[in-house]
C-alpha cells in the first residue's frame, strides 16, 4: 500500500526566506511524486512532478522537489519567500491511485 | 496548465433534496475522472473513479447509491448527491486525467461547495 507523510501542517516563514516543506513516502514499487498548491476555496493546481529521469524537479513559481529513493522523500523547497506563497501544499504519491499527505499550510509574515 | 471546470462553485440547499454538480475538461478528453471530498482544514479524500462509458469506482465506505457518479462523454463528469443531508455539506472537487495532456498527471477543477441546511 502507498501513503504520504507531510511533517508539519503548519510552517511559518518570514519573506525572503527559505521555505522547506517536507513530504514522505511510502510505495512498494517506484511511485509518481506530485506537488499540489490550494489557495482558499480553490481546487488545486499542480506545482511539480516526478516521474522518471531527473531527481531533481522544477515546478512553477520558482518553486523545485528533489526525489530521494533512499531516504524515500521529496521534500518542497523555494529559495525565497513571498507573500503570494502563503497557501495550503499538498504533496500526493501516485501508483495507482492519487493518494494526497495531510497538507501542509505555509504562512509568510513581512 | 490544462483546464478543468466545475459548475456550480457553490450551492446551498435544504436537507432531502439532490444537488448536480457538473465537472468538465474543457481543452483535453479525459479518459478518467475523479471525485474528491474535502473537509475543513483537511486533505483530499477519494470517493470514486470513473472511466468514459463505465460504472463508477467507488471507495470503501462510500454510498454509491447517495453519491451518484456519471460520466456519458469524454469532457463531462456529474456527481449527484442525493437526498442531501447536513453532514454531506463539503468541498467536493473533481479531477481529470486523460489522452493529450498526458496520462500521468491529475488536473483539478476549482471545486464546489455544498452547504446542506
Amino acid at each position: 500500500a502507498q501513503s504520504v507523510t507531510q511533517l508539519g501542517s503548519h510552517v511559518s516563514v518570514s519573506e525572503g526566506a527559505l521555505v522547506l516543506l517536507r513530504c514522505n513516502y511510502s510505495s512498494s514499487v517506484p511511485p509518481y511524486l506530485f506537488w499540489y498548491v490550494q489557495y482558499p476555496n480553490q481546487g488545486l493546481q499542480l506545482l511539480l512532478k516526478y516521474t522518471t529521469g531527473a531527481t531533481l524537479v522544477k515546478g512553477i513559481n520558482g518553486f523545485e522537489a528533489e526525489f530521494k529513493k533512499s531516504e524515500t522523500s521529496f521534500h518542497l523547497t523555494k529559495p525565497s519567500a513571498h507573500m503570494s506563497d502563503a497557501a495550503e501544499y499538498f504533496c500526493a504519491v501516485r501508483v495507482n491511485k492519487l493518494i494526497f499527505g495531510a497538507g501542509t499550510r505555509l504562512a509568510v509574515h513581512p | 496548465g490544462a483546464v478543468v471546470s466545475q459548475h456550480p462553485s457553490w450551492v446551498i440547499c435544504k436537507s432531502g433534496t439532490s444537488v448536480k454538480i457538473e465537472c468538465r475538461s474543457l481543452d483535453f478528453q479525459a479518459t478518467t475522472m475523479f471525485w474528491y471530498r474535502q473537509f475543513p482544514k483537511q486533505s483530499l479524500m477519494l470517493m470514486a473513479t470513473s472511466n468514459e462509458g463505465s460504472k463508477a469506482t467507488y471507495e470503501q465506505g462510500v454510498e454509491k447509491d447517495k453519491f451518484l457518479i456519471n460520466h456519458a462523454s469524454l469532457t463531462l463528469s456529474t456527481l449527484t448527491v442525493t437526498s442531501a443531508h447536513p453532514e454531506d455539506s463539503s468541498f467536493y472537487i473533481c479531477s481529470a486525467r486523460g489522452s493529450g495532456r498526458g496520462t500521468d498527471t491529475q488536473y483539478f477543477g476549482p471545486g464546489t461547495r455544498l452547504t446542506v441546511l
